[in-house]
């Protein structure tokens, strides 16, 4: 299947650290991203992990991949309110053209 | 500045009509995509042209057609075929011909609602 999956809403308090959750079910996919949407706007990458790392970090944000369990977290330490947007898992199969497969988008939102 | 561009970035369509979507980029990419975006169903693959004069369909091609005359330009056409056309549609260039391994590089959207 090409499902990947995630919850739609979090809410977080300004200064706490944020987990957006997302499983995928294809385990033939290379890579794994994380992209940005702000409202009205288009998307951003803000970061990617190959299939065979379990972890990336990039200054606030940590990539953890479970591949076992086909799951993928994005931890964004002191989220701030500028973080609020929806954040897009997608993973990208090189059997089938490369294309990307997103999830339905997790929209956060950071409460002052 | 390099960049992808779409537009415009709000359309209204009357029933029955066809209309228009355009996408131009100018950072020489090899590839093109157009997505559908709705609430709470992420997005979706339209079309795709991985080079000049060739394009193929997405999961969602029924009602849309494209052309790809020149490398930086790949217009959306919104047919009256499309039951559901409100939505709102982003387009994407890459360096390669897949989106592998690669930064995908969105446009701001244009949202589309049929009147």
């Amino acid at each position: 299947g090409e499902d990947v999956e995630q919850s739609l809403f979090l809410s977080v308090r300004e200064g706490d650290s944020s987990v957006i959750n997302c499983t995928y079910t294809d385990s033939s996919s290379t890579y794994l991203y994380w992209y940005k949407q702000e409202p009205g706007a288009g998307l951003q990458l803000l970061t990617y992990i190959f299939s065979n790392m379990d972890m990336k970090q990039d200054q606030r944000l940590t990539v953890l991949l479970n591949k076992k369990d086909k799951h993928l977290s994005l931890r964004i330490a002191d989220t701030q309110t500028g973080d609020s947007a929806i954040y897009f898992c997608a993973e990208s199969k090189g059997n089938q053209g490369g294309k990307l497969i997103f999830g339905q988008g997790t929209e956060l939102s950071v409460k002052p | 500045d390099g960049g992808i561009t779409q537009s415009p970035k709000y359309l209204f369509r009357k029933e029955g009509q066809n209309v228009t979507l355009s996408c131009e980029q100018n950072l020489n990419h090899d590839a093109m995509y157009w997505y559908r975006q709705d609430p709470g169903q992420g997005l979706r693959l339209i079309y795709y042209s991985q080079i000049v004069n060739d394009f193929q369909k997405g999961d969602i091609a029924e009602g849309y057609s494209v052309s790809r005359e020149k490398k930086e330009s790949f217009p959306l056409t919104v047919t009256s075929a499309q039951k559901n056309p409100t939505a709102f549609y982003l387009c994407a260039s890459t360096v390669g011909q897949t989106m592998m391994n690669t930064e995908a590089f969105f446009g701001q959207g244009t949202r589309l609602t049929v009147v």
